[in-house]
């Protein structure tokens, strides 16, 4: 069964501190993508990568950065966290060879007090 | 970026009624999804619709991609208990990414 894992479900910070949120998908997707999701504002793009050490960004790239050292592997980061930053982020891969359809992990609420 | 308007945002309808959403944009799309989030789960694909006027069914859900490319719908036919979930548009933005609607928030009573 194909995959998209996401390293935590819940995660509760202090405003300030580094956050790594972390995705590791098993199908050899080249694309991966970062969104987060809040209520009434649908899923908006984070940043997102078209291959290893490749990344651009999305529509709301502030206070994020990420890390694609590996295909598998596709990080998000928190440089210094803030209350606003407080919500559920999912993320997602797929392949040019297997159509356009997204292939999701099951999301990591973060909360940040 | 831009954005797809979906509406509505939420339902509430009894099991067994027909259900319909639909999703606008004010540009050209190529393709258009629509994908299903279970409580506590990621979305996943539903349907996906590759030409102006194509309808697709898959079981009890029916989509259809607008004539003008800048629209969609999606219409669940006597709806169960496992449909409450949030529904999501998606339409294709350059090569590979893809920009969400806001969302359809279904609520069934029994």
């Amino acid at each position: 069964d194909v995959k998209v894992t996401q390293s935590s479900r819940y995660l509760v910070k202090r405003t300030g501190e580094k956050v790594f949120l972390e995705c590791v998908q098993d199908m050899d997707h080249e694309n991966m993508f970062w969104y987060r999701q809040d209520p009434g504002l649908g899923l908006r793009l984070i940043y997102f990568s078209y291959d290893v050490k490749m990344k651009e960004k999305g529509d709301i790239p502030e206070g994020y950065s990420v890390s694609r050292e590996k295909k598998e592997r596709f990080s998000l980061i928190l440089e210094s966290a803030s209350t606003n930053q407080t919500s559920m982020y999912l993320c997602a891969s797929s392949s040019p060879r297997q159509g356009l359809g997204y292939t999701f992990g099951s999301g990591t609420r973060l909360t940040v007090v | 970026g831009q954005q797809l308007n979906q509406s509505p945002q939420s339902m509430f309808i009894q099991e067994g009624e027909d259900v319909s959403m639909n999703c606008t944009s004010s540009s050209i799309f190529n393709t258009w999804l629509w994908y299903k989030q279970d409580p506590g789960e990621g979305p996943v694909l539903l349907i996906a619709l590759y030409k102006a006027g194509e309808l697709t069914s898959n079981g009890r859900l029916t989509a259809q991609f607008g004539i003008t490319r800048k629209d969609s719908f999606l219409n669940i036919s006597a709806s169960i208990p496992s449909d409450v979930g949030i529904y999501f548009c998606a339409g294709r933005e350059g090569a590979q990414k893809l920009v969400f609607g806001q969302g359809t928030r279904l609520t069934i009573n029994p």
